[in-house]
């Protein structure tokens, strides 16, 4: 079975400055797909970015980007330029590409990030 | 709007009565899921559903059930609740198999209590 490993339960960033959340996950699949998502105060789950394991470029949606290193089974999220709207709980998130017909995510347990102003 | 609509948004019960959380999507998914949500553990899957009268257990099945007689609906039966399964519930949907572009859509959460 797959697990996810956050390691920070919390982090907090000054307002505009850079800050990574750290994702490891286990897996003996070759195939599968990364996510980040964000839990604000709301508590709606929210996509951040996705990687597709197949893809060596690490992908990037405006000031998120993520540092996939598929060998060492590393996922880590890089926030740019923080803002107060950042904060939340972030979750990264494991999906099998060969797990047919579930289409189960399997989560860590969550960095809370707080932004400092 | 697409969306995933769930009912009850909150809901304090008692031991032993039961309830159901309906989750309802507007997007013709194939592809229905319950998670819940507990602090320390993240998300854990429930049940999922692939189509029309196919369902199948997750991670943490014991206590619940599901039905998905209609493709748009996806409800979650807690027939006798207990207070272990005070938590936070998610409902998500998706077309299956979609390869890359598929996503997943959540619903805004149910937050349920047992007393």
């Amino acid at each position: 079975a797959q697990t996810v490993t956050q390691s920070q339960p919390e982090m907090s960033v000054q307002e505009a400055e850079t800050v990574t959340l750290s994702c490891t996950y286990d897996t003996s699949e070759s195939d599968y797909y990364l996510f980040w998502y964000k839990q604000p105060p709301s508590r709606q789950m929210i996509l951040v970015i996705r990687q597709e394991a197949y893809k060596q470029q690490n992908a990037t949606e405006n000031r998120f980007s993520v540092n996939f290193q598929k060998a060492a089974k590393s996922f880590s999220l890089k926030i740019s330029d923080s803002q107060l709207g950042d904060a939340a709980m972030y979750f990264c998130a494991y999906r099998s590409e060969t797990n047919f017909g579930n289409e189960k995510l399997t989560f860590g347990t969550g960095t809370r990030l707080t932004i400092i102003p | 709007e697409a969306q995933v609509t769930q009912n009850p948004r909150y809901l304090i019960t008692v031991t032993g009565k039961k309830l159901t959380v309906t989750c309802s999507q507007n997007m013709n998914h194939e592809y229905m899921s319950w998670y819940r949500q507990d602090p320390g553990l993240g998300l854990r899957q429930i049940y999922y559903s692939m189509n029309v009268e196919v369902t199948d257990k997750g991670d943490v099945p014991e206590g619940y059930k599901v039905s998905r007689k209609e493709k748009r609906n996806f409800p979650l039966i807690l027939e006798s609740p207990s207070p272990n399964q005070t938590s936070l519930y998610f409902c998500a949907s998706s077309l299956l198999a979609s390869g890359e572009q598929e996503t997943q859509y959540f619903g805004p959460g149910t937050r349920l209590l047992v007393l």
